[in-house]
């Protein structure tokens, strides 16, 4: 069964500390996202990758950076966790011309206390 | 920029019709999907449509016209286990922006 896997359910980080998201993909898709999805606010692009040590910025960048050293795995990383960064975080992937749609991670939902 | 828009809540009773509406202004249109999401999981795909015109899976339908920017989600024969969170996404270059959802609500 394809899938893709985001290392924690759940996690909790105080204020200030440097979090790391794991997004693990076995279906050799080239484009990986992150999104957070926050209570009517749908899905935000956060960073995509179309490919290996390719980064773009999404609509909401500020305060998260990526890193894509293999096809399979895209990070997530939160410089200096803030509370407004609480929310749930979803890993998808896609094959490149996107028309099969994204499969979407479990999620990440993530407490900055 | 891109934008779209969708109700934010349907309500309908099992066995009936819903239609989901999404309008869209973006630029760069390449297509519009539809995902599902119920409560505590991930958004699940269900359709893509490119070209104008209705696209069949099922008890779910999908219908795009791209010269009014405008899509629905057609689900027939409703059942309990529809009522989740539907999302519009327009695609743009293999990046989807994503609406805000619609929740419905099967009812008995």
């Amino acid at each position: 069964d394809v899938k893709v896997t985001q290392s924690s359910r759940y996690l909790v980080k105080r204020t200030g500390e440097k979090v790391f998201l794991e997004c693990v993909q076995d279906m050799d898709h080239e484009n990986m996202f992150w999104y957070r999805q926050d209570p009517g606010l749908g899905l935000r692009l956060i960073y995509f990758s179309y490919d290996v040590k390719m980064k773009e910025k999404g609509d909401i960048p500020e305060g998260y950076s990526v890193s894509r050293e293999k096809k399979e795995r895209f990070s997530l990383i939160l410089e200096s966790a803030s509370t407004n960064q609480t929310s749930m975080y979803l890993c998808a992937s896609s094959f490149l011309q996107g028309s099969s749609g994204y499969t979407f991670g479990s999620g990440t939902r993530l407490t900055v206390v | 920029g891109q934008s779209l828009e969708q109700p934010s809540e349907v309500t309908a009773v099992e066995g009936a019709i819903v239609q989901i509406n999404c309008t869209y202004q973006t630029s760069g249109f390449y297509g519009l999907s539809w995902y599902q999401q119920h409560d505590g999981g991930a958004p699940t795909f269900l359709s893509y449509n490119a070209l104008d015109g209705l696209e069949e899976t099922g008890r779910f339908s999908s219908f795009l016209s791209r010269s009014d920017s405008y899509g629905y989600l057609l689900l027939q024969e409703l059942q309990m286990k529809d009522s989740a969170s539907y999302f519009c996404a327009s695609s743009n270059a293999g990046k989807s922006t994503f609406g805000d959802g619609t929740t419905l609500t099967v009812k008995p």
